[in-house]
Parts: C-alpha cells; structure tokens; sequence
C-alpha cells in the first residue's frame, strides 16, 4: 500500500538559512500534519490542513510556514534557521479532517550547523 | 487541553516475558487512543488502536485495554521478542473540536535475548 512520501530525506543548513520540507499523503487522504521530534522526545504538533486550508495550529514557530497545495501534498517553509530546529520532522497524513487514523512519514532529519 | 500521562519511561525485560504499558488521559471527551511504535531514527508506526465505545482490542501479541471511567489505557505486549525494542507512544484524540492527538512521552521497551 502507498505511504506518506517526504522529501527531502536528510538536509543540512547552516544557521539562518532557509529550507523547505515536503510531504506527499497517502492517496485520496485530505488532511496533513506537521510533527517536530527532538532526540528522546515525543512528536510535537506544529500545524494542519485539511481540504488545503489550515485546520489547526501548534506550537509553529513564527519563523516556519506551511501550506497545502490543490494536490493535496504540503510544504514546510523554515527561515531564519536555528541551532535548535535541527529534529526530525514528520508528516503524518489521515482521512476526512482527522476522523480516521494518522499514519506518518519516514521524516526528514534536519540538521542545522 | 488533553494532558497524557505515560509509565514507565523505560521497561527492561527478558525475551519471552509479558510487558505492560499505562497511559492516563484527562479529557473525558477524548475517544480515540492509538498506540505508536517507534524504531530509532524511524517513523512513528500505528501498532493497535482503541475507540471509547470498546474496552479491550487484541492483535496477535499485542492488546490495548480501555477503563473510560478511571480515564487509563494500556498496552499488553505478550511473549515479548528481540524485535519488540523500540520507543512506545500512547496518545488520546478527542471526539470535538480539534483531531489532533496528544502523546504521552514515550516509554522505551528494551527486550534482552
């Protein structure tokens, strides 16, 4: 069976660079969610979409923004990156808004020098 | 907001014993809890999941039990295997409002040979 898609798997920036994270859901699944996960800790919510429009909001930082496009897959802007984003950021993708089970992506590690 | 309590944080056992987890939820609407296995370095992976309406599920080895009205789940991992070790989360999703999960802390299931 298809699985959640991102890409790229591994990035390495540098402090105060920009970078762009994405994610491709399962087929016919309409809702998208963004994870970070630090090292020894549990995925933190970052931010949601369903039917390509935001559904809710975590702790996002003002720095990063996300969309949703008509294909349903989304994208995870960073700007200005820190030492402290480098993590591993998940994608997870459901069914009709979040009704349904979450299942994620293989994560991309991000690590910033 | 939903608060997820998750014991132990680590859990030694011996190949072939039995392992339990417990979570404790304290949103009385919460009616959705999964249970997530992660691998390092890997993908959070939905390994049994439970909906409020039912008070125990059972897939093969593993087992989630459900007490609604103490607010507590479990996760029962029998004839534990090697390959059982990895990072367990349990998480509650409420029935209203916003989808999104919230996760324990994680346990770390360390099964020695």
């Amino acid at each position: 069976a298809a699985g959640v898609i991102q890409s790229p798997r591994h990035l390495i920036k540098e402090k105060r660079e920009t970078a762009t994270l994405k994610c491709y859901p399962i087929p016919r699944h309409d809702t998208v969610y963004w994870y970070q996960q630090g090292p020894g800790q549990d995925p933190q919510f970052l931010i949601s979409f369903y039917e390509k429009m935001q559904s809710d909001k975590g702790s996002i930082p003002d720095r990063f923004s996300a969309q949703q496009f008509s294909d349903y897959h989304s994208e995870l802007n960073m700007s200005s990156l820190e030492l402290g984003d480098s993590a591993l950021y998940f994608c997870a993708s459901s069914l009709e808004g979040g009704t349904y089970e979450q299942y994620f992506g293989p994560g991309t590690r991000l690590t910033v020098t | 907001g939903e608060n997820v309590e998750q014991h132990p944080s680590t859990l030694s056992v011996q190949e072939g014993d039995s392992a339990v987890i417990k979570c404790t939820y304290s949103d009385s609407a919460s009616n959705y809890f999964p249970w997530y296995k992660q691998e390092l370095g890997k993908r959070p992976q939905l390994i049994i999941d439970i909906r409020s309406n039912v008070g125990e599920k059972k897939d093969q080895r593993i087992a989630v039990t459900l007490n609604k009205t103490a607010k507590h789940f479990s996760l029962h991992i029998t004839e534990t295997q090697p390959e059982d070790s990895a990072v367990y989360f349990c998480a509650a999703r409420s029935s209203g409002g916003s989808y999104i999960p919230t996760f324990g802390r994680g346990t770390s299931l360390i099964v020695h040979p």
